[in-house]
């Protein structure tokens, strides 16, 4: 079974702070491992994802993401939070070998910039 | 870009009621869309899986003579919420994928339905 951990509800972090929102899966064989952004009233935005090669993976609006097999993790960061980020957050993981499967979802993080 | 439109955005209709809401993949075929439903401040609930052409997959506990799934073409899927209470106000969002693989999700902008 797939399955994806969001252990926070909410971050709260500075305008100029690094931010680090935290992801970990469970997937019987390789992940395919997806961040989503999610503003008031409106669907998800995809940011980036992780299929293979480089774990360190860079998407939309300054966001990158680190995939980490050992510790089964992909913690979404930005080095520099911007008031415009806050947002909810959805961390998404599908097993490779599912076919055309939907996306399980972590329940979410809510973060919050303050200027 | 793979854009997904969903309409109507927002609906409020009376209980007993029926309301459909529409969901189009703009500038590519999809013959698999989900459907999803939002709870406030929770995570997404997968509801169905819809196949052009086939029945609808639905999730456990959800009701499909309820929820009535209709993927008559490869780029339209409808969602009819049937005699609408409301315990069914929710926001509904509709998502589907250009291409299998790691391809990711495209997600409509969503409907919020109020049930008075």
């Amino acid at each position: 079974a797939q399955s994806v951990a969001q252990p926070e509800d909410q971050v709260n972090v500075a305008e100029g702070n690094p931010l680090t929102v935290k992801c970990t899966y469970s997937v019987s064989g390789n992940p395919y491992l997806f961040w989503y952004v999610q503003y008031p009233n409106r669907g998800l935005q995809f940011l980036l994802k992780y299929i293979t090669g480089d774990n360190l993976v860079k998407g939309s609006y300054g966001f990158e993401a680190e995939f980490n097999k050992s510790q089964t993790s992909f913690h979404l960061k930005k080095p520099s939070a911007l008031v415009s980020d806050s947002a909810l957050y959805f961390c998404a993981v599908r097993d490779e070998g599912s076919g055309n499967t939907p996306l399980v979802f972590g329940k979410g993080t809510r973060l919050s910039v303050i200027a | 870009g793979a854009v997904v439109s969903q309409h109507p955005s927002w609906v409020i209709c009376k209980s007993g009621t029926s309301v459909k809401i529409e969901c189009r993949s703009l500038d590519f075929q999809a013959t698999t869309m989900f459907w999803y439903r939002q709870f406030p401040k929770q995570s997404l609930m997968l509801m169905a899986t819809s196949n052009e052409g086939s029945k609808a997959t639905y999730e456990q506990g959800v009701e499909k003579d309820k929820f009535l799934i209709n993927h008559a073409s490869l780029t339209l899927s409808t969602l009819t919420v049937t005699s609408a209470h409301p315990e069914d106000s929710s926001f509904y969002i509709c998502s589907a994928r250009d291409r299998t693989g790691g391809s990711p999700l495209h997600f409509g902008n969503g409907t919020r339905l109020t049930v008075t």
